[in-house]
């Protein structure tokens, strides 16, 4: 099956710095892929739907200025996390959406990442 | 009303048992169903994937789906203790770009 790999797994930082995860999909191409937060015990929080070659859409209540998502090409997102703050601290994982249909328009399956845990001390 | 609605559990059955895990939904343009199971702190796991109402059986696992009465179930035959974990059902339209709503999630004990 598909595989989204997502870097670094785990990641200390001090607060006031920016972090950055990254999220490819191995073997597949992505033009949309999605970004997660997830509190311990809590299910999935959508943050922002990230769209090759053009600007982030952002859940209502996430700051767009925080949490930066580059989607550059078919196979990578970025969030970068600025100016990270203690109560950023959390389970980021990201996910996308391959289809081996091979039909246009036709739904596939969202894989995801195996997370990012973020501590900011 | 929530768009997806899941039991919250926890739920804990003795190894071996036949478990239930039961999703319901409101939206009738969802097409496509998943169930994806969470260990701790990892990223959810693909396990069953369906589009068509009716049963999709892979080894120990079997999802159904009930799209006149807007409902989806998966079963987990013969449980062993590594089943236990959080099992979210997520549901998506017929849109590609679409992400996929979640349930809040099961957390399932087996215990040996």
């Amino acid at each position: 099956g598909a595989v989204v790999s997502q870097h670094p797994s785990w990641v200390i930082c001090k607060s006031g710095t920016s972090v950055k995860i990254e999220c490819r999909s191995l073997d597949f191409q992505a033009t949309t892929m999605f970004w997660y937060r997830q509190f311990p015990k809590q299910s999935l929080m959508l943050m922002a739907t990230s769209n090759e070659g053009s600007k982030a859409t952002y859940e209502q209540g996430v700051e767009k200025d925080k949490f930066l998502i580059n989607h550059a090409s078919l196979t990578l997102s970025t969030l970068t996390v600025t100016s990270a703050h203690p109560e950023d601290s959390s389970f980021y994982i990201c996910s996308a959406r391959g289809s081996f249909l091979g039909l246009a328009g036709e739904g596939g399956e969202l894989f995801f990442g195996e997370g990012s845990r973020l501590t900011v001390l | 009303q929530k768009e997806v609605e899941q039991d919250p559990g926890p739920l804990s059955v003795p190894e071996g048992a036949i478990v239930s895990l039961n999703c319901t939904y409101s939206n009738s343009a969802f097409q496509y169903f998943m169930w994806y199971r969470q260990y701790s702190r990892k990223g959810p796991e693909l396990l069953m994937y369906t589009y068509s109402s009716g049963n999709k059986e892979d080894g120990r696992f079997t999802a159904q789906v009930d799209k006149s009465s807007k409902y989806i179930s998966l079963f987990i035959r013969d449980s062993q203790p590594s089943d236990s974990a959080t099992y979210l059902c997520a549901m998506s339209a017929k849109n590609y770009g679409q992400n996929f709503v979640f349930g809040p999630g099961t957390r399932l004990s087996v215990l040996p």
